[in-house]
């Protein structure tokens, strides 16, 4: 079955360091997303993407980037990681031809900077 | 921009009570809408959607009907069970065609036996 997953699940990591966040999908969706939850924030866009070599900022990319260099891959990395990034990352996909533009999450990556 | 607005949690409710879960929104024409809910220690799942005005989506006896003319998309389940204990997510994606999800802050659902 298709799926989306996300490496590590869980990861401790201490400020300044880079950190990079897996994401990979097998749906074959050309649109890819990063988000971040946060108690009281909902869930917030990092960045996204429509396709390979294509990335966009979303709502909080500052001190995140994102490549895409094949349709089942979309890595996050923290250049320099901050405590204010810690948080529960999650990484979600879709197609535009699927029907009323449903998202599909990956089960979430858990960050804690120290 | 685009928003939603969701009710503050948490609800606590007994199984088998009445489930109301407030949900409006602020966008230019029509959005499509959506309720995601979040299981613990899981990623989101989609619950139900609606793409026009009046529209209603029901999955897993979870109701939400499209209101444009109070931008609301409230979510109703008649009776709830101690299984419904989760995060429930309002969101919305503009008309913009950006396929970009704008989420309301959650709503924690606790069922007690």
């Amino acid at each position: 079955d298709a799926e989306i997953t996300q490496s590590p699940r869980h990861k401790i990591t201490e400020t300044g360091r880079q950190v990079t966040l897996a994401c990979h999908q097998t749906w074959n969706h050309n649109n890819m997303f990063w988000y971040r939850q946060d108690l009281g924030h909902g869930l917030r866009l990092i960045h996204y993407s429509y396709g390979v070599q294509d990335t966009n900022k979303g709502e909080v990319s500052d001190g995140y980037s994102v490549s895409r260099s094949n349709t089942e891959d979309l890595p996050l990395t923290l250049e320099s990681a901050a405590s204010s990034q810690t948080s529960v990352y999650f990484c979600a996909s879709s197609s535009p031809g699927l029907g009323y533009n449903e998202q599909f999450f990956g089960p979430g990556t858990r960050l804690t900077v120290l | 921009g685009d928003s939603v607005t969701q009710m503050e949690g948490p609800v606590t409710l007994s199984e088998e009570a009445f489930l109301t879960i407030n949900c409006t929104y602020t966008a230019t024409g029509y959005p499509s809408l959506f309720w995601y809910v979040q299981y613990p220690g899981e990623g989101l799942q989609l619950l139900l959607k609606a793409t026009k005005a009046d529209d209603k989506g029901s999955n897993k006896g979870f109701e939400a009907t499209y209101r444009k003319e109070t931008t609301s998309f409230h979510l109703e389940k008649g009776s709830v069970q101690v299984s419904d204990s989760a995060v429930y997510f309002c969101a919305l994606i503009g008309m913009d065609s950006s396929y970009k999800l704008i989420f309301g802050s959650g709503t924690r659902l606790l069922v007690r036996p």
